[in-house]
Order: structure tokens, then sequence, then C-alpha cells
């Protein structure tokens, strides 16, 4: 099984549906990384949360460190949003900080 | 600041051809990681550094991979001899510190190995 886990591996949507992106996790953690990756390749840092909630824009982040769970959030999704979301966290018994990744899910929203 | 930089962005080579890529770190940053991506095995950690030293190169998949950072500004992964199942997209990325998890990936040199 894998340290972390991300749900569904695929979606489609249609434009201005509201997007969850689960990620759980079965190691301690520090934090948990939310990144997205676009058709073009480039990898760009959304979220970095080890509690709560954080808010940017149309994307919310939450965390539940209690159920090793968190989800990212789209509101008012646009086709500009299709992409792949990625999780990653960075593990208590790591001294180095390195993250263990998600597969990723790959999102697409229909126009 | 312009980020991490990485040199090629494309790179096509035959096979048993040395392959260099070329990572410039975010200025300031104190560790920094080569990622390779595929489709079967998504993102995979090759090597990462801290203050320019080698910590972890468990991920490198064999002694045709090779990896250096000769001063705080530069880093090379090197392929020598490449084969096909060397193509990939292969991330640079940089972080402060080792107090941090944060990452600032570079754009990523697309390889194709004929």
């Amino acid at each position: 099984k894998n340290e972390v886990e991300q749900s569904p591996q695929n979606l489609t949507a249609q434009e201005g549906e509201f997007i969850t992106i689960n990620c759980s996790y079965s190691v301690g953690i520090s934090a948990l990384h939310w990144l997205q990756q676009h058709p073009g390749g480039g990898i760009v840092s959304l979220f970095m949360l080890s509690s709560g909630k954080k808010k940017h824009g149309r994307l919310i982040a939450t965390i539940n460190i209690q159920e090793k769970h968190s989800s990212l959030h789209i509101t008012a999704s646009h086709p500009r949003d299709s992409a792949v979301y990625i999780c990653a966290v960075g593990s208590l018994m790591d001294s180095n900080y390195q993250l263990i990744w998600g597969a990723g899910t790959k999102l697409i929203i229909k126009p | 600041d312009a980020g991490v930089i990485q040199s090629p962005r494309h790179e096509v080579t035959e096979m048993g051809q040395e392959v260099t890529l070329r990572c410039k770190p975010i200025s300031g940053h104190n560790s920094l990681f080569w990622y390779r991506q595929t489709m079967m095995r998504g993102l995979e950690l090759l090597i990462y550094f801290n203050n320019n030293v080698p910590i972890d190169d468990s991920g490198m998949p064999e002694d045709r991979f090779s990896a250096k950072m000769p001063n705080a500004s530069f880093s090379t992964l090197k392929i020598q001899p490449s084969e096909p199942r060397d193509s990939a997209v292969y991330f640079c990325a940089s972080r402060t510190g080792t107090g941090s998890y944060e990452q600032y990936f570079g754009p990523g040199t697309r390889l194709t190995v004929t």
C-alpha cells in the first residue's frame, strides 16, 4: 500500500462544477503539500499546510490530521484548471524533510 | 528571482550518447533535488543535495546516472550511456534548507532517447 493515496485518479467535470480531490496518508506528517502540473509540464506549488484550511482564489485546501486526510477543492471550475494535482507529505520520521509523493489526480474541465 | 532554471528544455539523443542536464537553483536555497517523471512511475526522487553535498542517491537507477553539484548555484545530472528507457521529464527543484518542506520546481527537461 502506498503511503500517500490520492483519489480519484482521473476526474472529468463540466465548467462551473465544484471539484474535490482527496489525499490520504498513512504516516505521521509535519506538513502536506498540494502541487499543480499543467499539460505543459511545469510543477507549481499551490499550498503547504499542517492544520486547518487555506484558501487562494478559487482553491481551498483542508487537512484533518486525526483522520490523516486532506482535500483540495476548486470552486467554479474552469477549463484552465485542467491539470494534474499532486499531493505530497513531509514525514515526521524523516529528519531530512523529504517529501512522499502521491500519484496525482488528472483533472479535465470541459467547457 | 528567476526561479529554478533548467537547460536544455528538450533533448533528443540517440541510444548510447552521453546526456547532461543542468540546473541552477534559486539563489540562497541550500537543498537541490533531481526528479524523474514518467507516465508509468510518476515522479521519482533520484538524488538530493544539502549544501552541495549528496545526501541520498538511492533513487539513482543505476551507474549510468551521476549527479554533481560543484557549487551552490549549479548542478548537473549526467546519463552515460543513455538508453531509450531513460526517456522522461527530468525536474530539478530547490528549497531553502532542511527545516522546510516547500520545494520550488524548474520547468523540467524533456529527454527523448531514440
